[in-house]
């Protein structure tokens, strides 16, 4: 069965501080998405992986293929990091499996 | 700004009605799916479209159905309407299986 369970479910931290979010995914799953959801819904794209590391500005991203690990870091958060994200990955149909997602709050 | 725009942003239906959610892709791309996302949980994969044709389905009821038309838009149907079916709904564009998805803003479904 494909999985993906992600940890923390919450995390709060202060403004400035350097934020990891786990991810461990099943035998099955093809490539990793990190995705980024503000209240009211909307969901964004933040790195796809299938190997190795990415990084976009503050946020990095990383895949241990082996481990079937991922996670996704912050450095120096802001309040407007605040936000849920997600890790999902690719299913078999072609679909995205996602995990619970992570609520972070940074306070100023 | 994705390029994926669904309408409408939220709806409030009866129970045992029908509803048809709206989900215009970024041009291109040849897939689109639907998810269900329940207030507190995760999306919850419900079909997929490639290419005009269902190419996959989530543990959901054939109450729930799908289009996909040439144009790169697409519909979702959900018919005799229960209240467990209050969630927001979320399309996804890709250009192809395992590339990065562009979601809609989602629609907010209430049955009452």
């Amino acid at each position: 069965k494909n999985e993906v369970e992600q940890s923390p479910q919450n995390l709060t931290a202060q403004e400035g501080e350097f934020i990891t979010i786990n991810c461990s995914y099943s035998v099955g799953i093809s490539a990793l998405h990190w995705l980024q959801q503000h209240p009211g819904g909307g969901i964004v794209s933040l790195f796809m992986l299938s190997s190795g590391k990415k990084k976009h500005g503050r946020l990095i991203a990383t895949i241990n293929i082996q481990e079937k690990h991922s996670s996704l870091h912050i450095t120096a958060s802001h309040p407007r990091d605040s936000a849920v994200y997600i890790c999902a990955g690719g299913g078999s149909q072609g679909n995205l499996i996602f995990g619970k997602g992570t609520k972070l709050s940074v306070k100023p | 700004e994705t390029g994926v725009t669904q309408s409408p942003t939220h709806l409030i239906k009866t129970r045992g009605q029908q509803v048809t959610l709206r989900c215009s892709s970024q041009s291109g791309h040849n897939t689109v799916s639907w998810y269900q996302q329940a207030l507190g949980q995760g999306p919850q994969f419900i079909f997929q479209y490639y290419r005009e044709e269902e190419n996959g389905r989530g543990n959901f009821p054939p109450r729930f159905s799908g289009l996909q038309f040439p144009n790169y838009s697409s519909e979702l149907n959900v018919n005799a309407l229960e209240l467990d079916d209050s969630a927001l709904y979320l399309c996804a564009s890709t250009w192809d299986r395992d590339t990065e998805a562009f979601f809609g803003q989602g629609t907010r479904l209430t049955v009452v």
